[in-house]
């Protein structure tokens, strides 16, 4: 079975401050892939970053960064020095190579970022 | 813009009652997936088709059928409506594989069904 965990449900930090945002995985799989995905207020669902299971490099996105640790079945998203803009909801999401790599998404973190 | 398109962007509806939703996906994109968000159940993948053949189901009700045409665009077709089914539908395409993508899933901008 195939399940993410996201156990933030709610997080509000002010302007400025870093957020780590929790991933955590099940697959029997040995291929997969994990994305993160933004939901603003407006409601589109905006495509972040796509690790595969053979890619433990954590990556940097201007201030967004990325780290997978397979070891313990999680794929952290971080925030550094949060801007208002960047309140949503945010998704991550399991794609197992052998289901069409259709997507599974954890229940989402709200995430509030106040002046 | 994802280069996704979705209609209609809401729809109201009564129980009982019979809708289709219609996704295009970005031109030269083969696959269609539908997702459904609901405030008990989340996104939750509902079906996949992959140049007019059904690949893959998920949590898809009986009353719930989908289809991929010619064309490539989509179209659910949600039938004896309840409460429950209230949600926002989302429709994503992938580019085939192959093609240098990275299977991201493109996603439409949804669309809102309220059932009455």
């Amino acid at each position: 079975a195939q399940k993410v965990t996201q156990a933030q449900t709610e997080i509000s930090v002010v302007e400025k401050e870093d957020v780590t945002l929790d991933c955590v995985y099940e697959t029997r799989d040995t291929t997969y892939y994990l994305f993160w995905y933004k939901q603003p207020p407006s409601g589109e669902l905006v495509f972040l970053i796509r690790r595969n299971s053979f890619d433990e490099q954590n990556e940097i996105s201007g201030r967004y960064s990325w780290n997978f640790q397979k070891s313990t079945s999680s794929f952290n998203f971080t925030i550094t020095a949060s801007q208002v803009v960047d309140s949503a909801v945010y998704f991550c999401a399991l794609s197992p190579s052998n289901s069409g790599y259709a997507l599974n998404f954890g229940k989402g973190t709200s995430l509030l970022v106040t002046p | 813009d994802s280069g996704v398109t979705q209609t209609p962007k809401h729809l109201i509806t009564a129980t009982g009652q019979r809708v289709t939703l219609r996704c295009s996906p970005r031109s030269g994109d083969l696959s269609v997936y539908w997702y459904q968000q609901s405030l008990d159940q989340g996104l939750q993948f509902l079906i996949h088709y992959y140049n007019g053949e059904e690949r893959a189901k998920g949590n898809i009700l009986e009353r719930f059928s989908a289809q991929q045409f010619p064309d490539l665009h989509s179209e659910l077709n949600l039938s004896s409506l309840e409460l429950g089914d209230s949600a926002l539908y989302f429709c994503a395409s992938t580019s085939p594989r192959g093609t240098g993508s990275k299977n991201e899933q493109f996603f439409g901008p949804g669309t809102r069904l309220t059932v009455l």
